[in-house]
């Protein structure tokens, strides 16, 4: 199909793993994004991976490509109350470079 | 540097008021883009700017026209307002790698 998907919600308890999949369409799309979105904010840039890459980790972030499945993954190890927010998979598309958001997955963060 | 900037925060309009949104940036950026976000719909792509003096339509362009009055601004207006456009709208800016800034976005209702 045409869309970016993932799930829509996980929750999970602090100090947890969260691990948020993601996957994408286009086989040439040259980066893969997660983006973060908190109440009332816009969307934050969290990390991206060249689609050379296998994998990326940030601190407690690790981003998992698997190009052959065309899946993405985000994983926020110890997972805290201020991680609670909605994240965007997105890929880059055509010549323009647009971006491709998946519709999010709300990641609630049980104490 | 303050990165993308939306005015206003938010608006109420009623059926067929017209009014601008406003987006700069300030990060020298050439491409700008004007995104939608509903309820379980994601972002949809509105209208976006590859350089000055250029614009093209996204995916839901109708009820829309945008003007890129300079490299900094890229301003969105609805001539008619409608119901079906009471939405939250992004403005964001593309650096290096193709990644997206986003601004903190305007919350529009219309009655």
């Amino acid at each position: 199909g045409e869309d970016v998907e993932q799930s829509l919600f996980l929750s999970v308890r602090e100090g947890d793993s969260s691990v948020i999949n993601c996957t994408y369409t286009d086989s040439s799309s040259t980066y893969l994004y997660w983006y973060k979105q908190e109440p009332g904010a816009g969307l934050q840039l969290l990390t991206y991976i060249f689609s050379n890459m296998d994998m990326k980790q940030d601190q407690r972030l690790t981003v998992l490509l698997n190009k052959k499945d065309k899946h993405l993954s985000l994983r926020i190890a110890d997972t805290q109350t201020g991680d609670s927010a909605i994240y965007f998979c997105a890929e880059s598309r055509g010549s323009q470079g647009n971006l491709i958001f998946g519709k999010g997955t709300k990641l609630s963060v049980k104490p | 540097n303050a990165g993308v900037t939306q005015t206003p925060k938010f608006q109420v309009l009623k059926t067929g008021q017209s009014m601008t949104l406003q987006c700069a940036q300030d990060m020298n950026h050439n491409s700008m883009y004007w995104y939608r976000q509903d309820p379980g719909m994601g972002l949809r792509l509105i209208y976006y700017s590859a350089s000055e003096g250029t614009t093209d339509k996204g995916e839901v362009p109708n009820g829309y026209n945008v003007s890129r009055l300079n490299k900094r601004e890229f301003s969105l207006r609805l001539e008619s307002a409608a119901p079906s456009q009471t939405s939250v709208y992004f403005c964001a800016s593309r650096g290096a790698a193709d990644t997206q800034y986003f601004g903190p976005g305007t919350r529009l209702t219309v009655l």
